[in-house]
């Protein structure tokens, strides 16, 4: 089972600042078959990105995603207030498996 | 277009057994695989494995085999999770998805196990 590892827990930022979140993975991961989402409250995870760098429909351009083999980033170029929340990390190369999440909280 | 509406929250005791039910619409159920997904409290999502709603074939995911069984009735387009046995931290959300479709997840449904 591939294990994905977040990083940080939790970042405490201004509106107007850039997030950077890290996913690491246990082993290489196939095709760059990882994904990005973000939760809030009582809702189902939401996907922003697929692919590693490929934004879902409707999500803005502040969002992005990079990486390949073992490490992959979600940036957030420019916090809005509705983009804080956890943002999760999803392998689907090998099975599929999800990050432990990184909050996104306001400093 | 796509929804995927779940049976509502439950609380059952220790031992007992609990099925949810996902129902499928706005697309051919038949199609695409159903996922399910568990989330405890304060916790991330956890992949439960899927079910090919061909062939009715079930995949479980490391850590969900044996007490958790996947099924269909595709006569009214609904996945089906039954868990048996039922223990304390089985307490959670748990989201069917129709992952290969596209981002289709349930509404959750919450299970709470408590004496």
């Amino acid at each position: 089972e591939i294990v994905l590892t977040q990083s940080p827990g939790t970042l405490s930022l201004s509106p107007g600042e850039r997030a950077t979140l890290s996913c690491r993975a246990s082993q290489s991961v196939s095709g760059s078959s990882l994904a990005w989402h973000q939760q809030k409250p009582g809702q189902a995870p939401r996907l922003l990105i697929y692919g590693a760098s490929n934004r879902a429909t409707g999500i803005p351009d502040r969002f992005s995603g990079s990486g390949s083999g073992t490490d992959f980033t979600l940036t957030i170029s420019r916090l809005e207030p509705e983009d804080f929340a956890v943002y999760y990390c999803q392998q689907y190369g090998n099975s599929r498996t999800f990050g432990q999440g990184t909050k996104v909280e306001i400093k | 277009q796509v929804q995927l509406v779940q049976s509502g929250s439950e609380l059952q005791k220790p031992g007992a057994s609990v099925k949810v039910s996902c129902k499928a619409s706005g697309y051919t159920f038949t199609g695409y695989a159903m996922h399910w997904v568990r989330q405890a409290p304060g916790q991330g999502p956890e992949y439960m494995g899927w079910i090919n709603t061909n062939t009715g074939n079930p995949t479980y995911a490391q850590g969900f085999t044996g007490r958790f069984v996947f099924s269909l009735d595709t006569s009214v387009s609904t996945a089906y999770l039954q868990i048996s046995s039922l223990k304390a931290e089985d307490s959670a959300v748990y989201y069917c998805a129709a992952f290969d479709l596209g981002d289709y997840w349930g509404q959750g449904t919450l299970v709470t196990v408590s004496s």
